[in-house]
Parts: structure tokens; sequence; C-alpha cells
């Protein structure tokens, strides 16, 4: 059984349209993550969830829109895509203030 | 989050064990010491981690200094799958915290 995934694992897609990645995790935690690994492998946080409650939300493009239906799951929305949002997106999940365990990431690619 | 360095590669042969350092020098006393790994872009893949007290368990070891300046990652029989990018962070164990990681040391285990 997978403890986080993330549909789908890859994104191709053209300049201006509108994805949305899904994140969901069976391990009954209670806080959600997003993190972006760009071109130069630096990983970075994006928005963090506790309770459906956004908690985290670092220097992000408001064409980023996370949000979470259910404990369960986190869903991140992008609009307008660009260029520069390619990027390997992973999820990840946590019990409050515990080790976070990570997705296998979703692979978009903007053309 | 107290920063932390790396070296950036390091090679071992396949069977020996392989100690990774990290240095820590501005770490608060509520934080810990977590490592993580990454397999050739899989999702950040969680190791060990520790406050003070040296940690083990069936991945690796953790040697923590007695004044928490600096740890040791030990993967006591290095093998061929242990090639990935090593991430040693420091973290508080408080409520939401974001993981933030650094260009870790990139590990590559000879044959």
């Amino acid at each position: 059984d997978t403890a986080v995934s993330q549909t789908p694992k890859y994104l191709v897609t053209q300049m201006g349209n509108d994805k949305s990645i899904k994140c969901e995790q069976n391990l009954g935690h209670d806080t959600m993550y997003w993190y972006k690994q760009d071109s130069k492998k630096f990983l970075k946080i994006m928005f963090s969830y506790n309770n459906k409650e956004l908690i985290i939300n670092e220097t992000v493009p408001n064409r980023f829109s996370p949000k979470s239906p259910d404990k369960a799951h986190l869903n991140l929305h992008i609009n307008s895509l660009e260029l520069g949002d390619s990027a390997v997106y992973f999820c990840a999940s946590s019990q409050a203030g515990q080790t976070q365990y990570f997705g296998p990431g979703t692979r978009l690619l903007v053309l | 989050d107290a920063k932390t360095t790396q070296p950036p590669s390091m090679d071992c042969a396949e069977g020996r064990a392989a100690n990774l350092p990290c240095n820590h020098s501005t770490i608060s006393g509520n934080e810990y010491v977590y490592w993580y790994r990454q397999i050739h872009s899989q999702g950040p893949q969680y190791i060990i981690h520790g406050l003070k007290n040296n940690e083990t368990n069936e991945m690796a070891s953790l040697i923590i200094t007695e004044d928490r300046k600096s740890s040791t990652l030990i993967l006591p029989h290095a093998t061929l799958r242990d090639t990935a990018v090593y991430y040693c962070i420091v973290r508080v164990a408080l409520g939401n915290e974001k993981l933030t990681f650094g260009t870790g040391t990139r590990l590559t285990i000879i044959p």
C-alpha cells in the first residue's frame, strides 16, 4: 500500500493552461505539504495544511492554489502555467511536529 | 532554522561503512537532526533523526556529538542501492515546521 500517492506522475502541458495535481495519504496524518524541486535540484516548501487549514504559505505566486477537501487529500491547482513552473512537485504528510513522509513526485513540463 | 553544512560529494566502496558528516554549529536546544535521502529524483526518503542521543534503526546509525554541533550518518554496509543524495536537516519538532533542504551530499557507492 502506498502511503503518500500523487497523480499524475507526469504532466506535459502548454503555457497558459490550468492544471491540477492530486495527493492522497493513507497514514492518518493531520498535516500535508507541497514542495517544489526545480531544475537545479533545490527542494523548497510551498504550502502546508493542518486539518484542512493553511499553515504555511511561502512566497508562491497566487496562480498556485492548494485545496484540502479533507485531511487525507491536498491538491494543487495551477492557473496560467508558465515555463518556469516546470519542476518536480512533491507532496508530503506528517503528524504535526513529527517525521514527514514524501510521495513519489509529479514531473511537470510546461512547453 | 539552523543551517547545515555537508560535503558536496563522497564515494564509498560497496560493502564498507559509509560515514556522512554534517555540521550544524548554530543548532538550538529544541532542534532535531533529521536525515533524508533522495534516490535519482524519487521522493525524499526518511532515514533517521535524533535530538542528542545516538540513534540506530534498520537503515542507519546517527552519531551526534556531545555539543550537538555536528553529526554523522553511518550506513553500516553500503550497497549500490544506497547511491543517492543525502540531506542533513535541523528542524524544530513543533507544530508544522517545514523541512529546509540544503544541497546535500551526493554519495556514490563504488562496486
